[in-house]
């Protein structure tokens, strides 16, 4: 079985600030490894996604994460953020095989101040 | 067009209603999911769907209940709602070998009274 822990429920950030979201994942098998965001009123959108070679993976919208396998991590990073970054962030991961259902955190709230 | 496409956007009942929730995909992926969403838990998965002949239970199946009707329609059925199933549901597709990638439908929102 998997899990998937999001350090922070909440951060805060200044427009044009960088940040980082963290996601810290358990699993005794290989996975996949997924950043979803969900805006405001809206269902969930695929950020980026790791499958397997380079550890770092670029997606849409200037985002990017890391995959560690040492520290079985997939932190979520965007060097300056806009007021439209405003959203909640899901990590998820799933098995390599069979069902590939997706294990999600609980969610990181971005807030961008001006 | 939307890809997956849920119907009720919103709903509001009683409790002790009998409620189905329906999701529609012009994707054509196999598989096919219900979530729900709460507040600081993330997003639960209820049931899930390889083929219409193929149906499993999730985290969260215990008051739900599923019907694949073709590939590209899966609905969601609360036979007696109860309050603590007020929440943001969520269907989702994927294909067969798509590492995972699910894609998600803009959600119904059900509050039981």
């Amino acid at each position: 079985a998997q899990s998937v822990t999001q350090l922070d429920s909440q951060v805060p950030v200044f427009e044009e600030a960088p940040v980082e979201l963290r996601c810290n994942y358990s699993s005794s098998v290989s996975v996949y490894l997924f950043w979803y965001v969900q805006y405001p009123n809206q269902g969930l959108q695929l950020l980026l996604k790791y499958l397997s070679g380079s550890t770092l993976v670029k997606g849409i919208n200037g985002f990017e994460a890391e995959f560690n396998k040492s520290q079985t991590s997939f932190h979520l990073r965007k060097p300056s953020v806009h007021i439209s970054d405003t959203a909640e962030y899901f990590c998820a991961v799933s098995d390599k095989g069979g069902a590939q259902k997706l294990v999600f955190g609980q969610g990181t709230r971005l807030t961008i101040n001006p | 067009d939307a890809d997956v496409t849920q119907t009720p956007r919103n709903r509001i009942t009683k409790t002790g209603k009998r409620i189905m929730l329906e999701c529609s995909q012009t994707k054509g992926h196999d598989r096919m999911y219900w979530y729900r969403q709460d507040p600081g838990l993330g997003l639960r998965l209820i049931y899930y769907s390889f083929d219409v002949k193929d149906i499993n239970k999730g985290e969260i199946s215990d008051g739900y209940s599923v019907s694949r009707q073709a590939q590209a329609k899966f609905s969601l059925s609360l036979e007696s709602a109860i309050p603590n199933q007020t929440a943001l549901y969520f269907c989702a597709t994927s294909p067969g070998g798509g590492f995972g990638t699910q894609y998600f439908g803009p959600g119904t929102r059900l509050t039981v009274l």
